[in-house]
This record gives structure tokens, sequence and C-alpha cells, in this order.
């Protein structure tokens, strides 16, 4: 399994934009990324899952480039209710290996008014 | 997407003692994960249960202390045996689903264990 390496802490304000970079210098052929986030006291939920290039959601948008060695999930306009844990993760099978999670350290978000 | 509950959503158990974890889905899944998360850290794996079959446990975890039952598609357990202060944790279950093209995760809300 790919390791991955984040900031542990970011804080922003809000209205900004936010980039929280992922580096994953071992990422198979094969492998996806997919981003989750969790707030205290609750499971993580699925943000955004991606294999090359861009991808964009409702919430968020994941760029990789060609290399795919780093990702970086953009969250455009943060509110105070996006502070929270974000996890990068790398895995066959779209991040996940057999359905597997493994889970790093994380990105403490935490967003100002 | 998957909805999924737990019970109990927290306990305060004394040393010694066990407790079974319980995970309900509300549509039929093949794999469940039982996840461990410690005070301020992250999330660790401790096993996938399949329906039909033993789980299986991820390194540094065994059955005699988390044995973890899997009686049909839509419900599994966890129980934590002979519990010590080091076992206070926040213990999750998940499932895997494929949405809109994507192998997303699901996780229940946690039970929130202390042990004492």
């Amino acid at each position: 399994l790919a390791k991955t390496t984040q900031p542990i802490s970011m804080d922003s304000y809000e209205g900004q934009e936010v980039n929280i970079t992922c580096s994953h210098n071992n990422i198979a052929t094969n492998d996806y990324i997919t981003w989750y986030q969790q707030f205290p006291s609750q499971g993580p939920r699925f943000i955004i899952q991606g294999y090359k290039t861009k991808v964009t959601n409702e919430v968020a948008s994941l760029f990789i480039p060609a290399d795919r060695k780093s990702s970086t999930l953009s969250l455009p306009r943060v509110s105070l209710s996006d502070t929270a844990v974000y996890y990068c993760l790398v895995g066959e099978g779209r991040g996940s290996t057999l359905g597997r999670l493994y889970f790093g350290r994380g990105t403490q978000l935490t967003v100002w008014p | 997407s998957a909805v999924i509950s737990q019970k109990p959503s927290r306990d305060i158990c004394q040393r010694g003692t066990s407790l079974t974890i319980q995970c309900q889905v509300d549509s039929q899944v093949t794999m469940m994960f039982w996840y461990r998360q410690q005070p301020g850290q992250s999330l660790t794996l401790i096993a996938t249960a399949n329906q039909g079959s033993e789980a299986t446990y991820e390194s540094g975890f065994v059955i005699d202390k988390f044995p973890i039952s899997r009686p049909n598609l839509t419900f599994s357990t966890l129980t934590v045996s002979n519990m010590s202060p080091e076992d206070s944790s926040i213990y999750l279950c998940s499932v895997e689903d494929r949405d809109r093209g994507n192998y997303e995760q699901y996780f229940g809300p946690g039970t929130r264990l202390t042990v004492t």
C-alpha cells in the first residue's frame, strides 16, 4: 500500500479556498486516490475519488498531476462547518484493498470566522 | 447509500468485563469492517467480517480479544473481551458500496467505550 503524507494541520478563514496536498510517491498503477472527511464524534464521510487529472463534485475538486505522486483536495469557499479532519487514502480497488481502508494521520482543517 | 446504526452509542465498562457492539445496515452487503479510533488518533482497521466465513484480522488484533460474528448480510457484532483501560476507544463499523462509479465506504456513528 502506498504511504501518504499530509500536513498535520491547516487554518483558513470563511469564504477562502483551501487546498490540501497529499504526497504518495509510491502510488501503484492500479491505485486510486480517495479523500474522507471526519467531524468530531462521527465516522468518516466520503468526499471525492479520482485516478488522474481532475475530478469535481458538488463539494470539492481533486487535482492529480500526470505523475500521480501527489494530489490536492480543493475546497471552495469554506465555511465554519468545514472544520474537520481530512484523510487522503491510496490503494487498489479505488481507495481500498478488497474494501479495507488504511488511514494516515489526516489533516486537521480549522476554519475561522 | 448505506445507512448504518450501532448499539450502544457509548458505554462505561469495568476492567475485565466484555462488551458486544452491534452494527446494523439498511441493505445487504458482502463485507463489513470494524475500526478502532483511540482518543486523538486516526482510524485503525481491526478486521473484515464476511458473511458465512471467519473474520479476517489485521496485524495486532486477534480473535480471542475481538471476536466477531456475521450471521447475515445486514448485521455484525464485535466483542471487546477482557477489557483494560487501553481498550478505551471509539469503535466503528463500515461497509463498502459502489455509488456513482465510486467505491465509497459508509461508516456508522461509532460506539464510544470507556474502560475504568
